[in-house]
């Protein structure tokens, strides 16, 4: 099947760290830019961050730049955000979605972070 | 505050045609794409238009989009109880190089 899994919300005391794993199946997501996208409980979507395929260009939101790292490992067909000095504000769900806006938009179901102490 | 705007609320009955407008800047909507979401309660969100009007495979002609100016517009024709979702439009702003939604807008099939 073709598709795009989250993995590694957890729920994690304010300051600390998180990484998420956004793992395909199906196809190859080296071909895509990947995007991550937030969304708060009740709230709308709120982009965070692209990889380009090359690995190289990556672009981020105000709001996480600094604190998310976004890498990717082709040969694992997967891509990481990587999350420090975590805040109440982040929590939401996070998904990932392989070429964000184009004709092969395909988003995952999503993981959840939860940040409190 | 989203960058794109959108009505919080929309509503019409069985059969009827729907419009939502998103409405952004020349950074935004006015010089990209601008690509049409629908997420129904609990699910993930699916693309229904990108690039201003294309729709994907599987996603019925009941839906069309359309740009103009810094404005987008998502059409639902014929309007079925399952459209009842929240809808977003997104494009790529170059002046905070990255993707800006509207804050959404709720479908309700009366």
């Amino acid at each position: 099947e073709v598709q795009v899994v989250e993995s590694g919300g957890d729920i994690v005391q304010p300051g600390g760290s998180l990484r998420l794993s956004c793992a395909a199946s199906g196809f190859t997501l080296g071909r895509y830019s990947v995007h991550w996208v937030r969304q708060a409980p009740g709230k709308g979507l709120v982009w965070v961050s692209r990889i380009h395929p090359d690995g190289i260009r990556i672009d981020y939101a105000g709001s996480v730049k600094g604190r998310f790292t976004v890498s990717r490992d082709n040969a694992k067909n997967t891509v990481y955000l990587q999350m420090n000095s975590l805040r109440a504000e982040d929590t939401a769900v996070y998904y990932c979605a392989r070429d964000q806006g184009g004709e092969d938009d395909m988003w995952g179901q999503g993981t959840m972070v939860t940040v409190s102490s | 505050q989203s960058v794109l705007t959108q009505p919080p609320s929309a509503s019409g009955t069985p059969g009827q045609r729907v419009t939502i407008s998103c409405s952004g800047s020349s950074s935004n909507i006015e010089s990209d794409y601008v690509c049409w979401y629908q997420q129904l309660p609990g699910t993930a969100p699916k693309v229904l238009i990108y690039k201003n009007d294309q729709r994907p495979s599987g996603v019925v002609d009941r839906f069309s989009g359309s740009k103009s100016g810094t404005s987008a517009s998502l059409v639902i024709s014929g309007l079925r109880s399952e459209d009842e979702a929240d809808y977003y439009c997104a494009g790529w702003d170059g002046s905070v190089s990255g993707v800006v939604f509207g804050g959404g807008t709720k479908l309700t099939v009366l």
